[in-house]
């Protein structure tokens, strides 16, 4: 059965510093790897996926993740945190078959000071 | 962009009622699912629903509640007696395949008293 742990209930940085949010996850096969943003009160906003290819993606508002195979981790980054990017982050993974559900971490809180 | 609507944005019922939770995934989706977020905790899964069936469901999936898609467009999730720990935040959410992220609505705030 697939898995995802987000070892930080919260991850505190001063703006303009880079931030990391870390994801660990299990699954069997190829995985398919998702960050996904919770705002206060409102749904779950998509950021990125790995899905294949390079290991660095991209996704929205500035953040990256890199996928490293071995270490089976998916963590988010942002080279400059905004007070804007507090909020509650998910890791979430998926098996590569079809129907199979997205399971998601526990969430991280990030909380970006002024 | 494409939306997944779902309403009522916010229901309050007593315990022991029926309560159906509704959902519009995007039209060119094949694949649906429902989740569950207990006061701004972890996002727990469902249900997934694919070409008119069930594809695969929770523990917390049980006799109490199903899913339906009446009429091609609808995504619904019926609760039946409700219990206060059903109390919760539920979100919908739909896909295109499998490589597809999920979009999620906006989610219903389900209130047992």
């Amino acid at each position: 059965a697939q898995s995802v742990a987000q070892p930080e209930d919260q991850v505190n940085v001063a703006e303009g510093n880079p931030l990391t949010v870390k994801c660990t996850y299990s699954v069997s096969g190829n995985p398919y790897l998702f960050w996904y943003v919770q705002y206060p009160n409102r749904g779950l906003q998509f950021l990125l996926k790995y899905i294949t290819g390079d290991n660095l993606v991209k996704g929205s508002y500035g953040f990256e993740a890199e996928f490293n195979k071995s270490q089976t981790s998916f963590h988010l980054k942002k080279p400059s945190a905004l007070v804007s990017d507090s909020a509650l982050y998910f890791c979430a993974v998926k098996a590569n078959q079809a129907g199979t559900a997205l399971i998601f971490g526990k969430g991280t809180t990030l909380s970006v000071s002024s | 962009e494409p939306e997944v609507t779902q309403t009522p944005s916010h229901q309050v019922t007593q315990m022991g009622q029926e309560v159906i939770l509704r959902c519009v995934p995007i039209s060119n989706h094949l694949y649906f699912y429902w989740y569950r977020q207990i006061l701004g905790q972890k996002v727990e899964f469902l249900v997934s629903f694919y070409n008119n069936e069930i594809s695969e469901k929770s523990e917390i999936f049980d006799d109490q509640f199903s899913v339906e898609r009446p009429d091609g467009s609808n995504f619904t999730l019926k609760i039946r007696s409700t219990k206060l720990e059903d109390s919760a935040m539920y979100f919908c959410a739909s896909s295109g395949g499998t490589i597809y992220g999920y979009t999620f609505g906006s989610g219903t705030r389900l209130t047992v008293v």
